[in-house]
């Protein structure tokens, strides 16, 4: 069975500042991962993904994220917040070959001070 | 990407009637479709998987005959809330998988009064 826990429900950063949303997985096989940007009334919108190639993935709006086997983990980060950073975000877990059948975590508001 | 469009993007139904949300691909082909539901400042759950041209497979805890899919073609999967009632009240969405991942709509916001 496929889980994720994203640490912090909330975050909260100054603009210009590093942002670290926490994600770790547990999946019984070699697992999909994505992160997914909410804005209010609206649907999803894919950030990145790691689908088993490299381990470091760059996703749109600065966005990246490390896969990290032996921590279980998918953190995202963005060297420098944008006001239009703040939004909710998803960090999701699918397992091959049910790719899209996605379990996700409780997700992140990330909030920009300014 | 591959475009999914969900319609419509908000519907407020009366308790007792039927609803029904469309989910087309535009530009691609999905014999898989996906349905979740959002409670607000919840996270997504899945519903239900729509194989087009076959029965849905429905989550544990998912009332099939309240929550009607059809997939009859590779473009268009559409959700019914049957008999609906304000505990029904949400966001739904839908996602079509492509490969390795899934593009989701936008988003249905239901409010049954």
């Amino acid at each position: 069975a496929q889980s994720v826990t994203q640490l912090g429900s909330h975050v909260s950063v100054s603009e210009g500042a590093l942002v670290l949303l926490r994600c770790n997985y547990s999946s019984s096989v070699p697992p999909y991962l994505f992160w997914y940007v909410q804005y209010p009334n609206q649907g999803l919108q894919l950030l990145l993904k790691y689908t088993s190639a490299a381990t470091l993935v760059k996703g749109i709006n600065g966005f990246e994220a490390e896969f990290k086997k032996s921590e279980t983990s998918f953190h995202l980060t963005k060297p420098s917040a944008h006001m239009s950073d703040a939004a909710e975000y998803f960090c999701a877990v699918s397992e091959p070959p049910n790719a899209g059948k996605s379990t996700f975590g409780d997700g992140t508001t990330l909030t920009v001070k300014p | 990407g591959a475009v999914v469009s969900q319609h419509p993007s908000r519907v407020i139904c009366k308790s007792g009637t039927s609803v029904k949300i469309e989910c087309r691909s535009l530009d691609f082909q999905a014999t898989t479709m996906f349905w979740y539901r959002q409670f607000p400042k919840q996270s997504l759950m899945l519903m239900a998987t729509s194989n087009e041209g076959s029965k849905a497979t429905y989550e544990q805890g998912v009332e099939k005959d309240k929550f009607l899919i059809n997939h009859a073609s590779l473009t268009l999967s559409t959700l019914t809330v049957t008999s609906a009632h304000p505990e029904d009240s949400s966001f739904y969405i839908c996602s079509a998988r492509v490969g390795a991942e899934a593009f989701f709509g936008q988003g249905t916001r239901l409010t049954v009064v």
